[in-house]
């Protein structure tokens, strides 16, 4: 597709299992980015790859929390030991510096309940 | 560490008029600015992008203006419709590979 694609589109999940939330970029976009958005609040900064490399996993809560992009397309963000606390919406956002300025396009987000 | 305000938080106004989101940073030294649009359950939806070196950016009934050196800007929506109802978010980068660092909103109300 044309857009970035985020998978599944809704996760429950049981206080302490692992979910995996996948990402797919605009294809031959460079750059991407994890967000984390809690209800009523703007989304909040993950981490960042650049191509395979992870530049930037400032944003990341705990050591539960650890993301991947192996071949520099598709990414994966995986909780560990899930708490109610990390009920959330997660956000893909991919770009391609620099041609297109920087500019941002989102997924449409993966809404994780724990329960 | 940039933090980034938008007031108000909520607005609702009548269909048709002209109203104005505001948003607010602390560190001046921005790459870009770019405005989404949320609707409920929803992902962002990119509105418009300003350059740092930019002042302003217009698409449609949307108008934006950035001024760095009072860390603000503006998102205008002329002659507004139910069908704008949604959340306006704005987002400020810091460097063209960087994070960007959102405010948390103003979510709008046209009422017909």
């Amino acid at each position: 597709g044309a857009g970035v694609s985020q998978s599944p589109r809704y996760k429950v999940a049981k206080r302490g299992q692992d979910v995996a939330l996948r990402c797919d970029p605009i294809s031959g976009h460079v750059s991407l980015f994890w967000y984390q958005q809690a209800l009523g609040q703007g989304p909040e900064f993950l981490t960042y790859f650049q191509n395979e490399a992870q530049l930037d996993k400032s944003g990341l809560p705990s050591d539960r929390f650890f993301a991947e992009r192996p071949e520099g397309s598709v990414s994966t963000l995986k909780i560990q030991r899930t708490q109610q606390e990390d009920s959330a919406v997660y956000l893909c956002a991919s770009s391609f510096p620099p041609l297109l300025a920087g500019e941002a396009f989102f997924g449409q987000g993966t809404r994780l309940t724990v329960v | 560490k940039q933090e980034v305000t938008q007031i108000p938080a909520a607005l609702s106004v009548p269909e048709g008029e002209n109203l104005v989101l505001n948003c607010s940073f602390t560190d001046s030294a921005i790459y870009n600015l770019q405005w989404f649009r949320q609707d409920p359950g929803k992902g962002l939806t990119s509105l418009l992008l300003i350059q740092s070196s930019q002042r302003e950016q217009t698409s449609g009934r949307l108008n934006a203006s950035l001024d760095k050196s009072s860390g603000r800007s503006t998102l205008y929506i002329a002659a507004s419709q139910p069908g704008d109802s949604a959340t306006y978010l704005c987002a400020v980068r810091v460097s063209n590979a960087g994070k960007s660092t959102f405010g948390d909103g103003t979510t709008l109300t046209v009422k017909p």
